[in-house]
């Protein structure tokens, strides 16, 4: 079993729509979790950041952590085409060394 | 604030030859930084941890005399990849935490180095 897991997708939405993306982990030392968007052939950008539980919100997007569940979400109101990339979650425990989840790709249909 | 480059962002060479691939941190001082690997529709697998001026820790299964990292300041480390070959394709991306920074997790990442062996 992977440490973190994230379905790959593809996942196609109508513009305008929410968007909910989910990670599942097992790793109970998880403290610190993370959204990356990756473009094609660019390096991830950070998206959102969230020590341990709770809900952060940043315009569109809002991250939730449910550290009981070992679930985090990402959601994204109101969605573009320019939102259209893969979303990575990301987790640490901490030591600074970080765990990826698989990546879903997201495509936004205008 | 907090922007990583790489150069070159794309090499294509013939197998059996050396690559270098710079990684530089160009607004923030980085202690720590990171390689990773992609392969196509694939997660960043982890491949090595590089801190200034000491050896870098490398990760399980990955060849530290194949893939060598120098991280001689504060704002580059290097890696090259000795003698590739065409299964060390792939997409090498860095990442560099700011020293300092109370949120001690934060990876800023590059726009990453196409490498191709021929």
């Amino acid at each position: 079993q992977k440490e973190v897991e994230q379905d790959p997708g593809p996942l196609s939405v109508p513009e305008g729509a929410i968007v909910s993306l989910n990670c599942t982990y097992s790793n109970s030392a998880f403290q610190y979790f993370m959204w990356y968007r990756q473009y094609s052939r660019k390096g991830p950008e950070l998206l959102m950041y969230t020590y341990s539980s709770g809900n952060k919100e940043d315009g569109r997007f809002t991250a939730q952590v449910d550290k009981s569940s070992k679930y985090i979400s990402l959601f994204i109101r109101d969605s573009q085409p320019s939102d259209s990339a893969t979303y990575l979650c990301a987790m640490s425990a901490g030591a600074q060394k970080l765990v990826f989840g698989q990546g879903t790709r997201l495509t936004i249909n205008p | 604030g907090a922007v990583v480059s790489q150069h070159p962002s794309r090499v294509i060479c013939k197998s059996g030859t050396s690559v270098k691939i710079e990684c530089r941190s160009l607004d923030f001082q980085a202690t720590t930084m990171f390689w990773y690997r992609q392969f196509p529709k694939q997660s960043l697998m982890l491949m090595a941890t590089s801190n200034e001026g000491s050896k870098a820790t490398y990760e399980q299964g990955v060849e530290k005399d194949k893939f060598l990292i120098n991280h001689a300041s504060l704002t580059l480390s290097t890696l090259t990849v000795t003698s590739a070959h065409p299964e060390d394709s792939s997409f090498y991306i860095c990442s560099a935490i700011q020293t300092g920074l109370a949120a001690s997790d934060t990876q800023y990442f590059g726009p990453g180095t196409r490498l191709t062996v021929l």
